[in-house]
């Protein structure tokens, strides 16, 4: 299986600060024929499931505000949240769907400093 | 608009059995993979398993194989897992999920999910 660790497990960010969170998976998610690389971001606030906000890697769903951008090939990947409203306290989660079973991270927690 | 609803959970003895649905609405149910991710309070995010539009490819997380089964009807437009040898381990809130295209893969990022189902397992 495809281990997935986020870093940190919780971070503390001042409104209209950058956030960045990590992912690292234990074998490269980046399918060569496609060049894609397979790889998911959501989060989820309190009491609700999970959103997507990116997919492969770095291309942003619809609807997901433009403050969000993801990054990264191959093995390690960012989540950027470019300026922190109150709204993106949430846990966020990055899931890859390269192999099965897919497997998400633990989860980062991201508060209001 | 595109909905699932799921349905079903309950509070179970440890070894019993729990058949969950999912009710999906506003698209082509037949047309997607669909997908089983469960969550423990408190905890992060499991996949569980996924199905091929008809119902000919499944895919389980180790922990469950040979004690859960994913099923599909088509004509209900309705998603199952049956789950059986329960245990207190697989406590926790089921969702149904849905990918974002009708491709024929099953590996592809989900993006509509239910509100989930708890399950809770204990004596």
């Amino acid at each position: 299986d495809i281990v997935v660790t986020q870093s940190p497990d919780s971070l503390a960010v001042s409104l209209g600060e950058r956030a960045t969170i990590n992912c690292k998976s234990s074998q490269s998610v980046l399918w060569s024929r496609n060049n894609q690389n397979y790889l998911a971001w959501f989060r989820q606030k309190p009491g609700q499931p999970p959103q997507l906000l990116i997919y492969w890697a770095s291309t942003r769903e619809s609807g997901v505000p433009d403050r969000f951008s993801g990054s990264g090939s191959g093995t390690d990947f960012t989540l950027t949240i470019g300026s922190l409203q109150a709204e993106d306290v949430a846990v966020y989660y990055c899931q890859q769907y390269y192999s099965i079973p897919l497997t998400f991270g633990q989860g980062t927690k991201v508060e209001v400093k | 608009e595109v909905q699932l609803v799921e349905s079903g959970g309950d509070l179970v003895q440890p070894g019993g059995s729990l058949r969950l649905s999912c009710a999906a609405s506003g698209f082509t149910f037949s047309s997607y993979w669909m997908t089983w991710v469960r969550q423990a309070p408190g905890k992060g995010l499991e996949w569980v398993a996924n199905i091929k539009q008809d119902g000919s490819e499944k895919n389980y997380v180790d922990s469950v194989k040979g004690r859960f089964t994913i099923s599909r009807d088509n004509a209900r437009n309705s998603l199952f897992l049956q789950m059986t040898s329960l245990s207190g381990d697989d406590t926790a809130v089921y969702y149904c999920a849905r990918p974002l295209t009708e491709e024929n893969s099953a590996y592809r990022a989900v993006n509509y999910w239910g509100q989930g189902t708890l399950v809770t397992v204990s004596s």
